[in-house]
């Protein structure tokens, strides 16, 4: 099982302030099945990034994920208010899928 | 637009069975692998099961395998989950998702989550 790490636990920033997430990887995930989510309490999760730096449909180009092998960022650019959250990194090699523990971005 | 609506949780007892379903609409249901994750009170996600457009596959966290099952039926859109032997540790919200379609089972659209307490 890979086992994906996310650091910080808690950012504390203010809106236009810049976020960068790490999510560190137990071993490679291959081809770089490699996706962020957003999660607001009372929300279903909302997909940012897959394949570690595709933005999915809809999301603002303040978001970027970057990275490859076992080492992963996800970078806000310029908070704003409704970007205050927790952030989950997620491998997804079919047979047995993890998430990291999430980071909380808070103001 | 997909929508994905989670039903059937409930507060249940310790060792008792209860089983998911998840109504899909506003996509060809059968080209898609179909996801369950958790959510424990004050926790993070957890990846629970998986399935593939076909149903032929499926896929467990070692947490859940030998509890929980994992099907679908592709003439109603519906994909469920079993669970049985359920330990107060189960507590939890249920989100089913949809595969996201550009190559690998990201978790592309997400319901609204079905809440399960095991409690005795």
């Amino acid at each position: 099982e890979i086992v994906l790490t996310q650091s910080p636990g808690t950012l504390s920033l203010s809106p236009g302030e810049r976020a960068t997430l790490s999510c560190r990887a137990s071993q490679t995930v291959g081809s770089n099945y490699l996706a962020w989510y957003q999660h607001k309490p009372g929300q279903a999760p909302r997909l940012l990034m897959y394949g570690a730096s595709r933005r999915a449909t809809g999301i603002p180009d303040r978001f970027s994920g970057s990275g490859s092998g076992t080492d992963f960022t996800l970078t806000i650019t310029r908070l704003e208010p409704e970007d205050f959250a927790v952030y989950y990194c997620h491998q997804y090699d079919k047979s047995l899928q993890t998430f990291g523990g999430g980071t909380k971005v808070e103001i | 637009e997909v929508q994905l609506v989670e039903s059937g949780g409930d507060f249940i007892q310790p060792g008792e069975s209860l089983r998911l379903s998840c109504a899909a609409s506003g996509f060809t249901f059968s080209d898609f692998a179909m996801s369950w994750v958790r959510q424990a009170p004050g926790k993070g996600l957890e990846w629970v099961s998986a399935i593939s457009g076909s149903g032929m596959s499926p896929y467990y966290a070692d947490s859940v395998k030998g509890r929980f099952t994992i099907s679908r039926d592709n003439d109603n859109n519906t994909v469920f989950l079993q669970l049985n032997s359920l330990r107060v540790d189960d507590t939890a919200v249920y989100y089913c998702a949809k595969e996201g379609g550009a190559g690998g089972w990201y978790l592309g659209q997400w319901g609204q989550g079905t809440r399960v307490t095991v409690s005795s």
